[in-house]
């Protein structure tokens, strides 16, 4: 079973709606990430948290908002979205890692959005 | 720059075969990770394996077997008497230097028939 939970499953939203993505990790895990997947394609990456703080942007469009209220916790704010942002959003945890040292990041079940 | 390549768009066996799935990576970072993931029709992407640029090793677990092999910048999969359950998306990803960012490649649709 995971240890990284991601509510809610699946969302639909207009391009006027405020919604959020939360994403939870019960591994003690310091850095979080949020990643967007489109259909037939591989994840990519979109933000990074490390120690809670934002280490890594990915030059995303400020219609998503990302917050790291604590060390477990992970949101990712949702405003005025298009419909090519419609994919499955996975939320992932790993340690920070020392130096060069990469920790195995493992991911929650992803949340599917639909923007209409 | 980095790079992972999964040639294979789609493999299709039938149940009992072995199957092997190949994965070639690209990068000047003398340290670096290599994962696999797997991917299944319900979305969660399912940590496999990881490996170091400095532990060639050959790995196998149960069915699953990997062959990391420096000289040819290749991390190859083999899944040994597939089964049905065993059909997902597969994905090789890399991570070099001192950076959390996994560069996934294209990834492998597996379907194994019954």
């Amino acid at each position: 079973d995971t240890e990284v939970t991601q509510t809610p499953k699946h969302l639909v939203m207009g391009m006027t709606n405020k919604k959020s993505l939360k994403c939870e990790q019960h591994m003690g895990h310091r850095a979080m990430y949020w990643y967007k997947q489109k259909a037939k394609k591989p994840p990519e990456l979109m933000f990074v948290y490390s120690y809670e703080k934002l280490s890594i942007n990915e030059s995303v469009p400020s219609r998503f908002s990302p917050e790291c209220p604590n060390s477990s916790l992970l949101n990712l704010h949702l405003h005025a979205l298009q419909p090519e942002d419609s994919a499955l959003y996975l939320c992932a945890s790993s340690q920070p890692g020392l130096a060069e040292i990469q920790e195995t990041q493992y991911f929650g079940p992803g949340t599917r959005l639909l923007v209409l | 720059a980095q790079k992972v390549t999964q040639a294979q768009t789609e493999i299709s066996v039938v149940e009992k075969e072995d199957v092997t799935l190949d994965c070639v990576y690209e990068t000047r970072d003398t340290t670096y990770y290599l994962f696999w993931y797997k991917q299944p029709p319900s979305g969660e992407l399912v940590f496999l394996i990881r490996r170091n640029s400095f532990d060639e090793q050959n790995e196998i677990s149960g069915r699953y077997s990997w062959n990391f092999q420096k000289s040819t910048s290749s991390f190859n999969f083999t899944i040994t008497a597939s089964q049905v359950v065993d059909s997902a998306v597969y994905f090789c990803a890399l991570v070099g230097g001192a950076t959390n960012k996994l560069i996934f490649g294209t990834g492998t649709l597996l379907a194994v028939q019954p």
